[in-house]
C-alpha cells in the first residue's frame, strides 16, 4: 500500500460547479498537510496548508482534514477554467528540521470546461 | 514566498551523458530539496541540501548518480550522471518557507 493515494483522473466538469478532490493515506504520524496546484509546463505552486485535522477557507477553495479516517479533501466552488490543472495533495511528519520531508500523491488532472 | 529559478528549463540528452540543473534562489534559505517528477508518477524526493554539508539521499537514490552541490545559501546544483532513458523526467528544486516547501519551474529532461 502507498503512503499516499490519490485518484489520478482526469476529473471534466462544467464552468461553475463544485469540485471536489481527496487523498487518502496510511500513515497516521503524518501532521501537515497540503494541496499544490500545478499548471501544466509549471512547477507545484501552494494552494492551502493545514495542521491536523480541521477545516480551512481561502477564498473559492476549502481543504478539510479528516485523521481519524486519513483522509484530507479539497473543495473548489465556482470553478473557473483557470483552475485546470492538477492539483497534488502533500503531507508531512513536520515542518522543518533536519528530516522534513513531503509525501506527494501522484496528482488530480482538472479540466473546467466553459 | 522565495522566487526561484532553475536552469536549464528543459534538455535533450544523449544516454551515457551528463546534465547538471542549477537552482537559485532570491533568499538565503537554510534547506533546499531535489525531486523527481516521473510521468504519472507522484514527486519523489531524491535528496536534501544543506549548506556547508553533505546532501543526505533518500532510499533508492545515491551521489554516484546525483551528486549534489550546495556552495552557499541560495544556491545547488544536482548532477544527473551516466544517464539512460528512464532518467527522463521533471527535476524539480524547492526551499522551505513559512508554512512549507515552494517549488522552483522545473528542468524537463529527455534522454535519448
Amino acid at each position: 500500500q502507498k503512503e499516499v493515494e490519490q485518484d489520478p483522473g482526469p476529473l471534466s466538469v462544467p464552468e461553475g460547479a463544485i469540485v471536489s478532490l481527496n487523498c487518502t493515506y496510511s500513515n497516521s504520524a503524518f501532521q501537515y498537510f497540503m494541496w499544490y496546484r500545478q499548471y501544466s509546463r509549471k512547477g507545484p505552486e501552494l494552494l492551502m496548508y493545514t495542521y491536523s485535522s480541521g477545516n480551512k477557507e481561502d477564498g473559492r477553495f476549502t481543504a478539510q482534514v479528516d485523521k481519524s479516517s486519513k483522509y484530507i479533501s479539497l473543495f473548489i466552488r465556482d470553478s473557473q477554467p483557470s483552475d485546470s490543472a492538477t492539483y497534488l495533495c502533500a503531507m508531512s511528519f513536520n515542518s522543518g528540521g533536519s528530516n522534513y520531508k513531503l509525501t506527494f500523491g501522484k496528482g488530480t488532472l482538472l479540466t473546467v470546461n466553459p | 514566498s522565495a522566487v526561484i529559478s532553475q536552469k536549464p528549463s528543459r534538455d535533450i540528452c544523449q544516454r551515457g551523458t551528463s546534465l547538471t540543473i542549477q537552482c537559485q534562489v532570491d533568499s538565503q534559505v537554510t534547506m533546499m530539496f531535489w525531486y523527481r517528477q516521473q510521468p504519472g508518477q507522484s514527486l519523489t524526493l531524491i535528496a536534501t541540501a544543506n549548506q556547508g554539508s553533505e546532501a543526505t539521499y533518500e532510499s533508492g537514490f545515491v551521489i554516484d548518480k546525483f551528486p549534489i552541490s550546495r556552495p552557499n545559501l541560495t544556491f545547488s546544483t544536482l548532477t544527473v550522471s551516466n544517464m539512460s532513458p528512464e532518467d527522463s523526467s521533471i527535476y524539480l528544486c524547492s526551499v522551505t518557507g513559512v508554512e512549507t516547501q515552494y517549488f522552483g519551474p522545473g528542468t524537463r529532461l529527455l534522454v535519448l
